[in-house]
């Protein structure tokens, strides 16, 4: 089946440092790819997707490129906030077999970034 | 327009109860799911609905039982609680032509 190595944390930061957090999969076909965020104490919220190769979705400053040739999705942000402290879960989105539709996720990378 | 709303927010339960956590959905979406979310593990699929009457098995599926009358429930019921399902269980949803996915905002369940 799928699946989806994220960058371990905790991550902490100070505020306006530039955050990275690595996301490679593994996935038959042509996945969709996903970043999703959780705040504390809440449901999970999508952050940003890329639906082909070479897209780059992008929301709220955070970037993540879809790079089929490394099957990689890193999330990068130039200057971080103190209100992105949240822990951050890459997603694939199967296209294929028993994957399709099946959302597999990371186990998640907690961001803390202080004033 | 609430969105995916879960009920309750918190339980604790004895082993061998039994109860249902409950999910409600005003989207009109096909799509349901169950997910539980553990440390250092990311979320796991328990149960999926593409539709009322259709329901299928996920990641993690023993356990839990699931129906889906009405396209705005999708109950999860635990049979017989054991403290391996101590977890926090999201609900979510996506109409059938989106990519996104709508989460409720969790339970947390404690077994002892």
């Amino acid at each position: 089946g799928d699946s989806v190595t994220q960058m371990e944390g905790p991550v902490t930061l100070s505020e306006e440092a530039f955050l990275t957090i690595n996301c490679t999969y593994t996935a038959t076909g042509y996945p969709s790819l996903f970043w999703y965020v959780q705040y504390p104490g809440e449901g999970l919220q999508l952050l940003l997707k890329a639906t082909k190769a070479d897209d780059k979705g992008s929301n709220k400053g955070f970037e993540a490129t879809y790079r089929k040739e490394t099957t990689s999705f890193h999330l990068e942000k130039g200057s971080v906030q103190v209100s992105d402290s949240a822990v951050y879960f890459c997603a694939p989105r199967g296209s294929g077999g028993t994957s399709y539709g099946k959302l597999t996720f990371g186990q998640g990378t907690i961001l803390t970034v202080h004033p | 327009n609430a969105g995916v709303t879960q009920t309750p927010k918190f339980q604790v339960l004895k082993t061998g109860q039994s109860m249902t956590l409950q999910c409600a959905q005003d989207m009109n979406h096909e799509y349901m799911s169950w997910y539980r979310q553990d440390p250092g593990m990311g979320l796991r699929l328990i149960h999926y609905s593409v539709g009322a009457g259709i329901t299928d098995q996920g990641e993690v599926p023993n356990g839990y039982n699931v129906s889906r009358s009405t396209t705005e429930d999708f109950p999860l019921r635990l049979l017989s609680a054991a403290p391996s399902q101590t977890s926090v269980y999201f609900c979510a949803s996506r109409s059938g032509d989106s990519y996104e996915q709508y989460f409720g905002p969790g339970t947390r369940l404690t077994v002892t």
